[in-house]
């Protein structure tokens, strides 16, 4: 089975301009949520999709968005860039939403602001 | 936010050694799991617990739970200079919706 699939490995973008990160997760997994990973900060969650529908949000402001596809792929949009938005931006995916899911994450996509 | 917090935020150790760190959260949880992170790349699930279990066992690791205490430990038995990475206790919490939330990390130097 291949594994979770991000794309593109590395970004490089200046302040103000947007950026599309993309998600492919483990053929049947229905659950996909990303996390923005910073030295600081950590790993913070940002949202979820199962099926399509955006189950839960962590606390980023709008500017942060996402969509599921009907086969489960996933996308996330970041607008409006900002220098604190650079970061390794993960997606994982599992086969439910349910809490017990082991998360099987990707390689992520490092994004830089400049 | 962070639910969880690791400690030591950093070790090291001769190969050969045991490695604990611990992990502290602060709300009630149905599960933990722990994770590894090879530097800059996506991480790997290792071990779940639930929140009835006090113990587990997978391989070299070895995971405990105190609910009372709401604090967990992973132990690495006999350890290889394969082991350096980040490690990570990520909490299903009762009070949340959320996915997994994680914690801070333990940055662990497994030198030859």
């Amino acid at each position: 089975k291949a594994g979770v699939t991000q794309t593109p490995r590395y970004l490089i973008k200046t302040r103000g301009q947007q950026v599309t990160l993309s998600c492919s997760p483990i053929s049947g997994h229905r659950s996909v949520s990303w996390y923005q990973q910073t030295p600081g900060q950590g790993l913070q969650f940002l949202f979820e999709y199962f099926s399509e529908t955006q189950r839960n949000k962590g606390n980023f402001p709008g500017r942060f968005s996402g969509r599921q596809f009907s086969n489960s792929r996933s996308e996330m949009n970041v607008s409006t860039l900002e220098l604190g938005d650079s970061a390794l931006y993960l997606c994982a995916s599992s086969r439910s939403d349910r809490g017990d899911e082991k998360l099987f994450f990707g390689s992520g996509t490092q994004l830089s602001v400049l | 936010s962070q639910q969880g917090e690791e400690d030591p935020q950093a070790l090291s150790i001769q190969e050969g050694e045991n490695a604990t760190m611990n992990c502290s959260y602060k709300t009630s949880i149905n599960n933990l799991q722990w994770y590894r992170q090879n530097s800059g790349r996506g991480l790997v699930h290792l071990i779940l617990i639930r929140s009835n279990e006090r113990e587990k066992h997978s391989g070299r690791l070895r995971v405990t739970l105190d609910t009372s205490k709401k604090s967990s430990s992973l132990l690495i038995t006999a350890s290889r200079a394969a082991d350096t990475a980040s490690y990570f206790c990520a909490t299903d919490r009762m009070d949340s919706s959320y996915k997994l939330i994680f914690g801070s990390g333990t940055r662990l130097l497994v030198r030859p």
